[in-house]
């Protein structure tokens, strides 16, 4: 079984600064998906990033960043120039084969005008 | 629309009454998702449907949960004999690709439905 472990259950963050989620994992697989997600209030999952296991070179998303470190099994995601609309819990995913995702219980980031 | 749609967005019913949920995906999106979120947790796995074959309900926690999706189109997730553990926010997603092509298709959420048992 695949577990995602989420351990900042909530972050703060200055408007314009840079903030990191953290995300690690744990699998036997060597091919798997990673995803960060946005949920706001309005409850609608909204797909941050994702990174696929097997490439090297980090994804990157405008202010949106990920440092994938597969052997550490680590998944963080940085977000710079930080906005009011970036308000909202975030959860860390992990995915194999495309079927059902594995999350992290979440990191409620607030961001502080 | 263009998204995934969900019905009722909120749904209040007494334990022990039966509740049915609606998922409406994204067209032509073969893979359908449901999930089930507690307050203040991650989204949990509840089953998964490939056209109208549910492939995986190991998720699904009694076998008071039911869910179909007939014509691989709109799913319904069924409660029957509903109690207060399942208050909850249930999502529903749906992806592009077939399991195991190993894509990295990411699913899309709707906005959930809210259920609360009284």
């Amino acid at each position: 079984a695949q577990t995602v472990t989420q351990s900042q259950p909530e972050m703060s963050v200055q408007e314009a600064e840079t903030v990191t989620l953290s995300c690690t994992y744990d699998t036997s697989e060597s091919n798997y998906y990673l995803f960060w997600y946005k949920q706001p209030p309005s409850r609608q999952m909204i797909l941050v990033i994702r990174q696929e296991a097997y490439k090297q070179q980090n994804a990157t998303e405008n202010r949106f960043s990920v440092n994938f470190q597969k052997a550490a099994k680590s998944f963080s995601l940085k977000i710079s120039d930080s906005q009011l609309g970036d308000t909202a819990m975030y959860f860390c995913a992990f995915m194999k084969d495309n079927n059902d995702m594995r999350f992290g219980a979440g990191t409620r980031l607030t961001v502080k005008p | 629309g263009a998204g995934v749609s969900q019905s009722p967005r909120y749904k209040v019913a007494k334990r022990g009454q039966d509740v049915a949920l609606r998922c409406d995906p994204i067209s032509g999106h073969v893979s359908l998702f449901w999930y089930q979120q507690a307050l203040g947790q991650g989204p949990e796995f509840l089953t998964y449907f490939q056209n109208e074959a549910q492939l995986d309900k190991s998720g699904l926690p009694s076998d008071r949960f039911f869910a179909e999706r007939p014509e691989g189109s709109v799913s319904t997730l069924k409660i029957q004999r509903t109690q207060q553990e399942d208050s909850a926010v249930y999502l529903c997603a749906s992806s592009l690709v077939l399991a195991g092509r190993g894509s990295n298709q990411p699913q899309h959420f709707g906005d959930g439905t809210r259920l609360s048992i009284l």
